[in-house]
């Protein structure tokens, strides 16, 4: 499968816990995108990378959150202290380029924070 | 700031047609996206305007009209699998590269 991909699946966590999240793009795509998504409601942007260089952030990425691309490969993204107000579907998306209207969404990490 | 205004949700029988409007507000606006999201899917690229007229790609069509801020997305003979949430989407000088999404349109087929 040479779609983006994202794991784990499904988290469970405790409030105060810390998780992380990784998304591995198409290879080709050197720009990823991180969108945070709540019942009811598209996807928001969360933050962007082209190769390895965090290149935006939105005012909703709060100082808990961090995200990495560390060789402009895969990207993780890290959630600390989790408080329920995380519980979310996390999405990757990955382009090119040339084709930034056209992003492609891996299966999303769905978040539960009890 | 960007806003996207699209209805919540619209119903229609297998074989109909259906258009799904979006109206937006946006500062240099680049173009307009429509996504496709099953219940517990990933949201997947339908189509993309960036002049006035329309785009057919197959059974759906998407419209644009710049000086009035609105587009649309047409389904044409429409089928179960086409339940669906639809999402349009824009991005503009303000949000950088990243796609700011409406709040999806829920459609549901029948029978």
């Amino acid at each position: 499968d040479t779609g983006v991909s994202q794991d784990p699946r499904h988290k469970i966590t405790k409030r105060g816990q810390n998780v992380t999240f990784r998304c591995d793009p198409i290879s080709e795509h050197n720009r990823l995108y991180w969108y945070r998504q709540t019942l009811g409601q598209g996807p928001e942007f969360l933050t962007y990378f082209q190769n390895e260089a965090q290149l935006e952030k939105s005012r909703l990425l709060s100082d808990r959150f961090s995200a990495e691309r560390p060789k402009g490969s895969f990207s993780t993204l890290e959630i600390q202290r989790t408080e329920q107000g995380d519980s979310a579907m996390y999405l990757c998306a990955s382009t090119t380029g040339t084709g930034q209207e056209t992003q492609y969404f891996g299966p999303g990490t769905r978040l539960l924070v009890l | 700031g960007q806003s996207l205004e699209q209805p919540s949700e619209v119903t229609a029988v297998e074989g109909a047609i259906v258009q799904i409007n979006c109206t937006y507000q946006t500062s240099g606006f680049y173009g307009l996206s429509w996504y496709q999201q099953h219940d517990g899917g990933a949201p997947t690229f339908l189509s993309y305007n960036a002049l006035d007229g329309l785009e057919e790609t197959g059974r759906f069509s998407s419209f644009l009209s710049r000086s009035d801020s609105y587009g649309y997305l047409l389904l044409q003979e429409l089928q179960m699998k086409d339940s669906a949430s639809y999402f349009c989407a824009v991005r503009d000088r303000q949000a950088g590269t990243a796609l700011i999404f409406g709040k999806g349109t829920t459609l549901s087929v029948s029978s």
